[in-house]
């Protein structure tokens, strides 16, 4: 089936530094990709929808110049949380939109749990 | 606007029996999706069934199936013979047209232990 390989898993970073999560759609191509926070016991918060070839579409509330979002090819789609600070911590997952005739699926990445000191 | 309700924050059930867990929604889309994800303590959010709002029959996969009533707006997962490893959080989800990238509007979940 459909894999989303998103990476890395986890990561710890000091305050003021910048972290790269990638998601990576293995065995089919995604023209969009979603990204997602999850706080820990809360649900998913979309952060941020991400179009091959043009700009991402930001949810209201999130800060586009603090998260930025890259979409560069048809598998793979980038996440930056720029200036980490400590609020920035939290898990964060993508997914990948799947078309099958008239039926869509979405598939999630494993997520990646960013610790900012 | 579209929401999602998951009044059941958490649940509790036997192995081998069913357990339905409660999924209401709101839409003024005639056209929309349903989902429910399952998302064990790994973090990773593993799809389960999905339930299209144009489809006359139920949803079902395996032992998950959908319990879609329309008119009351509501779509159930019952998950039958459960198992320990069903244990995890239960997300329901909604998104409106099908196709063209529409974002999920997710639930609050309902954490699901099964008991020996």
């Amino acid at each position: 089936g459909a894999v989303v390989s998103q990476h890395p898993s986890w990561v710890i970073c000091k305050s003021g530094t910048s972290v790269k999560i990638e998601c990576r759609s293995l065995d089919f191509q995604a023209t969009t990709m979603f990204w997602y926070r999850q706080f820990p016991k809360q649900s998913l918060m979309l952060m941020a929808t991400s179009n091959e070839g043009s700009k991402a579409t930001y949810e209201q509330g999130v800060e586009k110049d603090k998260f930025l979002i890259n979409h560069a090819s048809l598998t793979l789609s980038t996440l930056t949380v720029t200036s980490a600070h400590p609020e920035d911590s939290s898990f964060y997952i993508c997914s990948a939109s799947r078309v099958y005739g008239t039926n869509e699926k979405l598939f999630f990445g494993s997520g990646t749990q960013l610790s900012v000191l | 606007a579209q929401k999602i309700t998951q009044t059941q924050p958490g649940m509790f059930v036997q192995e081998k029996e069913a357990v339905t867990l409660d999924c209401t929604y709101d839409t003024s889309d005639q056209s929309y999706g349903l989902f429910w994800y399952k998302q064990p303590s790994s973090g990773e959010m593993i799809f389960l069934i999905y339930q299209g709002s144009y489809d006359e029959q139920n949803a079902t996969e395996g032992r998950y199936s959908l319990n879609f009533q329309k008119a009351r707006k509501s779509a159930n997962l019952v998950i039958s013979a459960s198992q320990l490893g069903d244990s995890a959080m239960y997300f329901c989800a909604m998104r409106g047209r099908p196709g063209g990238g529409n974002k999920l509007t997710f639930g609050t979940g309902t954490q699901l232990k099964v008991e020996l």
